[in-house]
C-alpha cells in the first residue's frame, strides 16, 4: 500500500482565498483524522471520521474550516476564507479500526497564507 | 501531556550511545501509548506502542518503558545512529478515546 497520500505538498495563497487540502487514506482503514501542526501548539486534532461520517469536529478552530469525506478513499479540508494565522502543516492520518490505535500519517501539506 | 510552545527540549547524543527520551503523560486512565518519530519535512512515523497492562516492550533497537505510578513513559534507543535524528513524540489516549500528542523532543545525533 502507498500509505496515506496528501496533496498538495505545499500551498501558498493570499489572505482571503479558499484553500482545499486533499487526503487519500490507506485502503481498508475505517478512521480518518485531520491534524494541524504548528510550533506554538504542536499537533492538534481538528476532526475525525469513522466510515466517512464526521464524529468529532470539536478541534476545528472556526467556521472557516470545513471537512468532508464523500467516500472511503477521499477527504478534503477546506479553509474559506484563509488567514495568515492558518499557516501550518496539515496532516491527514488513518487508522484501521479505532481512534485508540496507531495512526498512519501522510507527508502533510505545508500551508502558507500571505 | 499538554503541548508547549516554541522551543522543543533537545537531547544531544553521540553516535553509538544509547538515547533515553522521556515523556510525562496527563491522564491516569490512559491505557494506550505510542511513540512517533518525525523527521524534517515528513509526517510522524510510528515507532512502538504499549498498553497499560505492560511495563516494557521491545522492538528493533527500541524499548518503551511505562511507569503508571508516576505517569511516565520513556523511549530507549540503542546504539543511536545519525538516522535517528528527529523529533520524537509520545501520545496517549485521552478522556475521549482519542490520541493526544506531547510537545516532542528533538534528538540530535553527533558524530
Amino acid at each position: 500500500d502507498a500509505g496515506v497520500i496528501q496533496s498538495p505538498r505545499h500551498e501558498v495563497t493570499e489572505m482571503g482565498q479558499e484553500v482545499t487540502l486533499r487526503c487519500k487514506p490507506i485502503s481498508g482503514h475505517d478512521y480518518l483524522f485531520w491534524y494541524r501542526q504548528t510550533m506554538m501548539r504542536g499537533l492538534e486534532l481538528l476532526i475525525y471520521f469513522n466510515n466517512n461520517v464526521p464524529i468529532d469536529d470539536s478541534g476545528m478552530p472556526e467556521d472557516r474550516f470545513s471537512a468532508k469525506m464523500p467516500n472511503a478513499s477521499f477527504s478534503t479540508l477546506k479553509i474559506q476564507p484563509s488567514e495568515p494565522r492558518d499557516s501550518a502543516v496539515y496532516f491527514c492520518a488513518s487508522s484501521l479500526r479505532s481512534t485508540n490505535e496507531k495512526l498512519f500519517f501522510g507527508s502533510g501539506t505545508q500551508l502558507s497564507v500571505l | 501531556g499538554e503541548n508547549v510552545g516554541l522551543h522543543l527540549p533537545t537531547l544531544s547524543v553521540q553516535e553509538g550511545d544509547n538515547s533515553i527520551i522521556n515523556c510525562a503523560y496527563s491522564n491516569s486512565a490512559s491505557d494506550y501509548f505510542i511513540w512517533y518519530k518525525q523527521e524534517s519535512g515528513k509526517g510522524p512515523q510510528f515507532i512502538i506502542d504499549i498498553r497499560s497492562n505492560m511495563d516494557k516492550r521491545q522492538g528493533q533497537r527500541v524499548t518503551v518503558l511505562l511507569n503508571k505510578t508516576v505517569k511516565h513513559l520513556s523511549l530507549q534507543i540503542a546504539a543511536t545512529q545519525p538516522g535517528d535524528s528527529a523529533v520524537y513524540f509520545c501520545a496517549e489516549n485521552s478522556y475521549r478515546g482519542k490520541l493526544q500528542f506531547g510537545a516532542g523532543t528533538q534528538v540530535v545525533v553527533t558524530p
